[in-house]
């Protein structure tokens, strides 16, 4: 079956420094990949995605890279800031790209601290 | 305009109550999903409707829990009884058709069950 690994959290970086947060999958056929954030109190909101292998999506400084050959979409961002603090997932679709296909791992919680 | 719309936000009940969580997904929208959150387990689909019909209920955890969506603009999950496990955050999602994996989440409903 599918599946998605994200690298555990709490992850506690300063701001302005780099972040990457690890993202591998396990799927059958070509999935699509996704980014979505979840801030404090609030639901899960869709950051970035890409649909076929080498994509890049990007979002607010966000980047993420579809590598085929890792089985990766690893999410980076450049110079944090402390309103990044949140929780995100990396997340997988086998369906064509479609929401009802939507695999979620479960989720790497972010502290930028000023 | 109006994101998805959840209520209660949080419920405190005692075991072997009823519980009913309502949700209105943002107009136009025609497929809704019902989805778990816990720390142990991470998201975890429980339900998918696509216009009103359920097509995919294989995450409902068991007989005790069961949803429903009368109309376009409204839908329920209804766990009887309810037990400690049971304890989560719920999440609804909208979307329109399977849109390439964007769903729209509301805040969610926290549910506590002593």
């Amino acid at each position: 079956g599918n599946s998605v690994t994200q690298m555990e959290g709490p992850v506690t970086l300063s701001e302005e420094a780099f972040l990457t947060i690890n993202c591998t999958y396990t799927a059958t056929g070509y999935p699509s990949l996704f980014w979505y954030v979840q801030y404090p109190g609030e639901g899960l909101q869709l950051l970035l995605k890409a649909t076929k292998a080498d994509d890049k999506g990007s979002n607010k400084g966000f980047e993420a890279t579809y590598r085929k050959e890792t089985t990766s979409f690893h999410l980076e961002k450049g110079s944090v800031q402390v309103s990044d603090s949140a929780v995100y997932f990396c997340a997988l679709s086998d369906s064509g790209g479609g929401a009802d296909g939507l695999t979620f791992g479960k989720g790497t919680h972010l502290i930028i601290q000023p | 305009d109006a994101g998805v719309i959840q209520s209660p936000r949080h419920e405190v009940t005692e075991m072997g109550q009823e519980v009913t969580l309502r949700c209105k997904p943002i107009s136009g929208h025609n497929s809704l999903f019902w989805y778990r959150q816990t720390m142990m387990r991470g998201l975890e689909l429980l339900i998918y409707f696509n216009n009103n019909v359920p097509i995919d209920d294989s995450g409902m955890p068991e007989d005790r829990f069961s949803a429903k969506m009368p109309n376009a603009s409204f839908s329920t999950l209804k766990i009887q009884p309810s037990e400690p496990r049971d304890s989560a955050v719920y999440f609804c999602a909208s979307t329109v058709g399977t849109a390439y994996g964007e769903l729209f989440f509301g805040e969610g409903s926290r549910l506590t069950v002593l």
